[in-house]
């Protein structure tokens, strides 16, 4: 079964820290890696990452994956409390529905 | 540009119910479109996706079903709603990769 592992599941930090979101992955034909934002409704793009070890940088998010050992992380850089939201991570399989899996998502608020 | 819309934003129902929500996608042609349900304490679960008019697969066993009677609609419905069928409805699209664009969510109670 594939299977997609976020951790940690929730994180609160004051705002200026750096913080650092994992996400494992176990799927049979992966093909991308997705990271998105989800603050109240409608999950917003960050990334997509397909080749190893080239970071997709924005701003103050920065990710990378291995596709080696099977992760990827999410940096944020000098949090702000607009960053307090629900980050997934989803593996995009090969095929061509263009389905992804998701995990279960970092809750990370950020406090003044 | 393209967008999604997706409604109600909020629905409640009484067990044994009947369901239909009903998602559009603008400025965009022969897109695939997606069901997910997002329960809490849980990721995403693809429920239904289809890469055009009248192609359902159905990912889980459930008490759902999906249609997509034009290119650019997809309804979500159900003869008679279960307690567990409760959660936040995403609606989402996708071209060409799998960059998905995701609707606002209708988030469904059961009484």
């Amino acid at each position: 079964e594939d299977k997609v592992v976020q951790s940690p599941l929730s994180l609160v930090v004051h705002e200026g820290d750096t913080v650092t979101l994992n996400c494992s992955y176990e799927v049979t034909n992966f093909r991308s890696l997705l990271w998105y934002k989800q603050e109240k409704k409608a999950p917003t793009f960050l990334f997509m990452l397909t080749s190893s070890g080239i970071e997709k940088k924005s701003g103050r998010l920065s990710s990378i994956l291995d596709k080696k050992e099977l992760f990827s992380i999410l940096n944020i850089t000098a949090t702000q409390t607009g960053d307090s939201a629900v980050y997934l991570c989803a593996v995009g399989l090969q095929g061509g529905s263009e389905k992804l899996v998701f995990g279960k998502g970092t809750k990370l608020t950020v406090n003044p | 540009s393209q967008t999604i819309h997706q409604w109600p934003a909020t629905l409640v129902q009484p067990v044994g119910s009947p369901l239909s929500l009903e998602c559009t996608v603008e400025g965009t042609s022969n897109p695939n479109l997606y069901w997910y349900r997002q329960a809490a304490g849980r990721g995403l679960q693809l429920l239904f996706y289809s890469v055009g008019i009248g192609q359902i697969s159905s990912e889980v066993p459930q008490n759902l079903s999906a249609s997509r009677p034009q290119d650019r609609q997809f309804i979500l419905s159900s003869k008679k709603l279960l307690l567990s069928d409760s959660g936040f409805y995403l609606c989402a699209w996708s071209v060409g990769s799998h960059r998905v664009h995701f609707g606002d969510g209708t988030r469904l109670s059961i009484l």
